[in-house]
């Protein structure tokens, strides 16, 4: 496609119950982000991936949070047992390079009642 | 530590005034800067960068930002405001490290007030 698509736009779950996010990438690009949104606020980093190189892992806030990309393409995030403060906009980007200009998802809005 | 920074939360300009949103950074060597704009609902599409050349650099929808290696800035400016660029506005700058990545600033909401 022309640009990066996420599924699902939106997603309700019960607290306890595990989710999967997923984020298609541009093609071509080998850096792709996951990043956290609140309410409208700022971005709070996630997890990377370049090309082949071992992910930065060092925005996932606990150990409920992972992330792989099979192919160096499509990516999946995956929390599990959700809490209610993973209630949040969860935006995928990618890049041609790790300081390229990043290209956004339209997120996943994530509800946990 | 390598930072940036958007000091101001919101900004509030009457429709056809300029407008001013800034930012400021702290990195080593030279910067790579970026604007990134998200409306309501939607993800952040990006309106400019700076990587080297003119101090000025033109984006999208008319905006531009200027580099300001003196006073380690990259305000976002538009002449003329309107209504529909009422959203919220992201600076980011890529830091080196082991690992070269780009960071954000906190975002600044900017209301153009009709």
């Amino acid at each position: 496609g022309a640009g990066v698509s996420q599924s699902p736009s939106n997603k309700v779950t019960e607290k306890g119950k595990d989710v999967e996010l997923r984020c298609d990438p541009i093609s071509g690009h080998t850096a792709l982000y996951w990043y956290r949104q609140s309410l409208g606020q700022g971005l709070e980093f996630l997890i990377y991936f370049q090309g082949n190189s071992a992910p930065d892992k060092s925005g996932l806030p606990s150990d409920r949070f992972s992330a792989e990309r099979t192919g160096g393409s499509v990516s999946t995030l995956t929390i599990q047992r959700t809490q209610q403060e993973d209630s949040a906009v969860y935006l995928c980007a990618s890049s041609l390079s790790r300081t390229d200009t990043q290209y956004f998802g339209p997120g996943t809005r994530l509800t946990v009642l | 530590a390598q930072s940036v920074a958007q000091p101001e939360d919101q900004v509030n300009v009457a429709e056809g005034n300029p407008l001013t949103v800034k930012c400021t950074y702290s990195v080593s060597g030279n910067p790579y800067l970026f604007w990134y704009v998200q409306y309501p609902n939607r993800g952040l599409q990006f309106l400019l960068k700076y990587i080297t050349g003119d101090n000025l650099v033109k984006g999208s929808y008319g905006f531009e930002a200027e580099f300001n290696k003196s006073q380690t800035s990259f305000h976002l400016k538009k002449p003329s405001a309107l209504v529909s660029d009422s959203a919220l506005y992201f600076c980011a700058v890529r830091v080196l490290g082991r690992d070269d990545k780009i960071i954000f600033g906190k975002g600044t909401r900017l209301h153009i007030l009709p």
